[in-house]
């Protein structure tokens, strides 16, 4: 079965500060995807990024970057010089190479920036 | 990109009624797609997966009597409430598969706040 694992339930932070999210799954496939989304108070989700199985370069884009490894099984998401907007609720979710058939989400992460 | 386009983004009704939440992708056909529900302060979880042209696929422990789901066409799933009462009240959220070739989007509707008074 899969699994997706954030453990911090809440993270605050001063604004500028550097902040990591830590992700962890498990899954026996060896074809999965790797996705962060962003959940903003309004409630939508915002797709921030997908990495399949077969990628472990590491990505960044802005002030966000994300550390695959897959010999922890982990995914984590870095923002750097953190802002209030980016207060939010994270999701970290995995899916299968099925065509997304099985998408599982994290518990979720509740970041809040403050000034 | 493409997009998911979900109403209401909240609904008020009393218990006893029913509620219907559309989902529909706008620029894309989408031969599957998925509903979650999200209690406060919780992740999302799946309900079930709707097929276009057959019958949805629940979750354990999803009432299929009481969330109707309907995939008539490649653009639109609905999901019915079907004789709400407060504990329905949630947070549902639909989204849509894409599948360009080998590549497969998950795109997420903006959600739909239920309150059953």
């Amino acid at each position: 079965a899969q699994k997706v694992t954030q453990a911090q339930t809440e993270i605050s932070v001063v604004e500028k500060e550097d902040v990591t999210l830590d992700c962890v799954y498990e899954t026996r496939d060896t074809t999965y995807y790797l996705f962060w989304y962003k959940q903003p108070p309004s409630g939508e989700l915002v797709f921030l990024i997908r990495r399949n199985s077969f990628d472990e370069q590491n990505e960044i884009s802005g002030r966000y970057s994300w550390n695959f490894q897959k010999s922890t099984s982990s995914f984590n998401f870095t923002i750097t010089a953190s802002q209030v907007v980016d207060s939010a609720v994270y999701f970290c979710a995995l899916s299968d190479g099925n065509y997304g058939q099985n998408f599982v989400f994290g518990p979720g992460t509740r970041l809040s920036v403050l000034p | 990109g493409a997009v998911v386009s979900q109403h209401p983004s909240w609904v008020i009704c009393k218990s006893g009624t029913s509620v219907k939440i559309e989902c529909r992708s706008l620029d894309f056909q989408a031969t599957t797609m998925f509903w979650y529900r999200q209690f406060p302060k919780q992740s999302l979880m799946l309900m079930a997966t709707s097929n276009e042209g057959s019958k949805a696929t629940y979750e354990q422990g999803v009432e299929k009597d009481k969330f109707l789901i309907n995939h008539a066409s490649l653009t639109l799933s609905t999901l019915t409430v079907t004789s709400a009462h407060p504990e329905d009240s949630s947070f549902y959220i639909c989204s849509a598969r894409e599948i360009t070739g080998e590549y497969e989007k998950l795109f997420f509707g903006s959600g739909t706040q239920l309150s059953v008074l």
